[in-house]
């Protein structure tokens, strides 16, 4: 079965790093894209950006870019999220997911997601 | 980057109602809307693709439709565990907006 499990919960001060994983199982790794999603507190849902494992091209929200790099690895499945320059605003559950389409050049829906890591920036 | 806009923000109704959730895309995005289903705690679920394809094993009394710029959700026959917020977003373009959510209220 499909299974996108990703990294525990952060607590970093403004101005850090954080770097976020999502290993998956249960499907040909490179054959689906993979997006993040974020939500902060009682907030709506946010797409962050997207990769393909297969291509390895990436796509960011305008919001994002300069602060957000999203890599993979294809020995161990997973996909990683770091997002830089934190601020108080980026305190968030970050989700990954995977895509429904085979083979896409850019994100589409998707059918499967990670549980979610809480990212809490604190000083 | 596309705008997704939903309209009501906030919906309430009995349960065996039929309801229906408007998004409204700031450009022409073909039929490349999904809806999603989220409950609190949980991660979204998708329901509906391509406007109007249901998911595998997605109840048939929510259905979609639209295309271009307007697009509707509608659940009939409100069940109790319908009750949650629901985000239509888009595909079409190089990022995947997402509108900012309708939550579903029991009356």
């Amino acid at each position: 079965q499909v299974q996108l499990v990703q990294s525990g919960a952060e607590v970093r001060e403004p101005g850090a790093s954080v770097k976020v994983s999502c290993k998956a199982s249960g499907y040909g790794f490179t054959s689906n894209g993979i997006s993040w999603v974020r939500q902060a507190p009682g907030q709506g849902v946010e797409w962050m950006g997207w990769i393909s494992p297969y291509y390895g091209n990436t796509n960011y929200a305008q919001k994002f870019h300069g602060r957000v790099t999203m890599t993979t690895d294809i020995s161990t499945s997973t996909v990683y999220m770091e997002l830089r320059y934190l601020s108080f605003d980026d305190t968030a559950l970050y989700y990954c997911a995977r895509d429904v389409g085979l083979y896409s050049t850019r994100t589409s829906c998707y059918d499967f997601w990670g549980q979610g890591t809480q990212v809490t920036v604190s000083s | 980057d596309i705008q997704m806009t939903q309209s009501p923000s906030t919906l309430s109704a009995f349960v065996g109602d039929g309801v229906t959730i408007t998004c409204r895309a700031s450009q022409t995005i073909g039929s490349w809307l999904a809806w999603y289903q989220q409950k609190p705690g949980k991660a979204p679920k998708l329901l509906i693709y391509k406007a109007s394809i249901l998911e595998n094993g997605v109840p048939s009394r929510f259905s979609g439709s639209g295309s271009g710029t307007e697009f509707t959700l509608t659940i009939t026959s409100l069940q109790p565990e319908d009750f949650a917020t629901y985000y239509c977003q888009q595909y079409n373009s190089d990022s995947g907006t997402f509108g900012q959510g309708t939550k579903l209220e029991i009356k």
